[in-house]
């Protein structure tokens, strides 16, 4: 199994740009979700899903879109960036709901120029 | 409104025992759970209490008292790579009976020599 998969590792974008980042996970875990982690701090809930075709809105979800068409993928949005959502990006995953244990995948670090 | 409280840095001797607190105000609760961040790397799972008292995992040990909104993880018999970032995490109610996790700032552990 390659657990949770994220792609670009890295990307710069200029302001207005939109991008998607991609999350993917063989383990066939119904939970999916998307953190964003500022410098010195903790991981923010940016948009969550229960299941294929159920999503839900975390803490930070302006200028963020989701959507969730298979168990397998979870891409990330976003519309027109901005300085604000330079970041580093976790997507994670669970096997069921109460969630106790979310397996990470290894990031994508954004930064809009 | 939700908010959880960690110190944001604790030191310590290889060897020694070292207690990182949580409180925790949040509107609805399932349960505390506690991550570990290794510099340039992604959370990794370390421990969930729903019930009050003690979990113990190897050198590890969670505590969760609910009526006090409070809970530590306490780490025995340090080692330099316990040198971390502790976060603790809140799994609150989420759409559809499943629950979301809201993390707290994060608690830098720097062990020494």
């Amino acid at each position: 199994n390659a657990g949770v998969t994220q792609t670009p590792k890295f990307q710069v974008l200029k302001t207005g740009q939109s991008m998607t980042l991609q999350c993917a996970q063989d383990m066939n875990h119904e939970y999916m979700s998307w953190y964003r982690q500022d410098p010195g701090m903790g991981l923010r809930l940016i948009h969550y899903s229960v299941g294929a075709g159920i999503t839900d809105q975390g803490e930070v979800p302006n200028g963020y879109n989701v959507s969730r068409s298979t168990t397998e993928d979870f891409p990330l949005r976003l519309l027109s960036a901005a300085p604000s959502q330079t970041s580093v990006y976790f997507c994670a995953s669970s096997p069921r709901q109460g969630n106790n244990e979310q397996f990470f995948g290894p990031g994508t670090r954004l930064t809009v120029l | 409104g939700q908010s959880l409280e960690q110190p944001s840095e604790v030191t310590a001797v290889e060897g020694a025992i070292v207690q990182i607190n949580c409180t925790y105000q949040t509107s609805g609760f399932y349960g505390l759970s506690w991550y570990q961040q290794h510099d340039g790397g992604a959370p990794t799972f370390l421990s969930y209490n729903a019930l009050d008292g003690l979990e113990e995992t190897g050198r590890f040990s969670s505590f969760l008292s609910r009526s006090d909104s409070y809970g530590y993880l306490l780490l025995q018999e340090l080692q330099m790579k316990d040198s971390a970032s502790y976060f603790c995490a809140v799994n609150s109610p989420g759409v559809y009976n499943t629950d979301k996790l809201i993390f707290g700032t994060g608690t830098r552990l720097q062990v020494f020599p």
